[in-house]
């Protein structure tokens, strides 16, 4: 079975800093996909960004990048120049190996951007 | 504009009435999907539906039920014998060539 584990129920950056969103996976399958999420407290998930298990280059969108590290199955969110807008919570999830199933999340971190 | 639409945005009822929210798609998504997000909680898997007319339990689709008669709709009931019903669902879509399952913007049910 697949497992996402967030382990930092909360953090706090300073505004403009960097910050690093843990997110560690269990999979026996070869073939997967990772994804972040935004949530922010209207509810709504944001599609952030997505790595495939056989991507070679780390997965980059605009100030987010996906830090994946296959051979310790992790898959860390780095956030650039965080804003005030950055302050939801995030939530990594897995895809299994085909196609419109289901996917896994973990039960995310919680970002709060301060001034 | 393509989406996902889901209404009422909140919703209450009365402990031991069902109720039914509604998820509508013109994404043209074959598969979808209900989650329920209690608070501070991730989000966890009700049911999904692959293809019209057919759709499969995920881990808590106990007290609820849903349907697919159409490909764009997946209305989810939540019946009597689900023992606390209060929690945001949220209703997603994806189809095989996306990599990214797209949401609604969530109902928020509580029963009273």
């Amino acid at each position: 079975a697949q497992k996402i584990t967030q382990t930092q129920p909360g953090m706090f950056v300073q505004e403009k800093e960097a910050v690093t969103l843990d997110c560690t996976y269990d999979t026996s399958d070869p073939s997967y996909g990772l994804f972040w999420y935004k949530q922010p407290s209207s509810g709504e998930m944001i599609f952030l960004i997505y790595q495939g298990s056989y991507d070679q280059q780390n997965a980059t969108e605009g100030r987010y990048s996906l830090n994946f590290q296959k051979a310790r199955k992790s898959a860390n969110l780095v956030i650039s120049a965080s804003q005030l807008g950055d302050s939801a919570m995030y939530f990594c999830a897995m895809r299994p190996p085909l196609g419109n199933t289901p996917l896994v999340f973990g039960k995310g971190t919680r970002l709060s951007v301060i001034a | 504009d393509g989406g996902i639409t889901q209404s009422p945005k909140y919703l209450f009822r009365k402990e031991g009435q069902n109720v039914t929210l509604s998820c509508e798609q013109n994404l043209n998504h074959d598969a979808m999907y209900w989650y329920r997000q209690d608070p501070g909680q991730g989000l966890r898997l009700i049911y999904y539906s692959q293809i019209v007319n057919d759709f499969q339990k995920g881990d808590i689709a106990e007290g609820y039920s849903v349907s697919r008669e159409k490909k764009e709709s997946f209305p989810l009931t939540v019946t009597s014998a689900q023992k606390n019903p209060t929690a945001f669902y949220l209703c997603a879509s994806s189809r095989p060539s996306y990599n990214e399952q797209f949401f609604g913007p969530g109902t928020r049910l509580t029963v009273l």
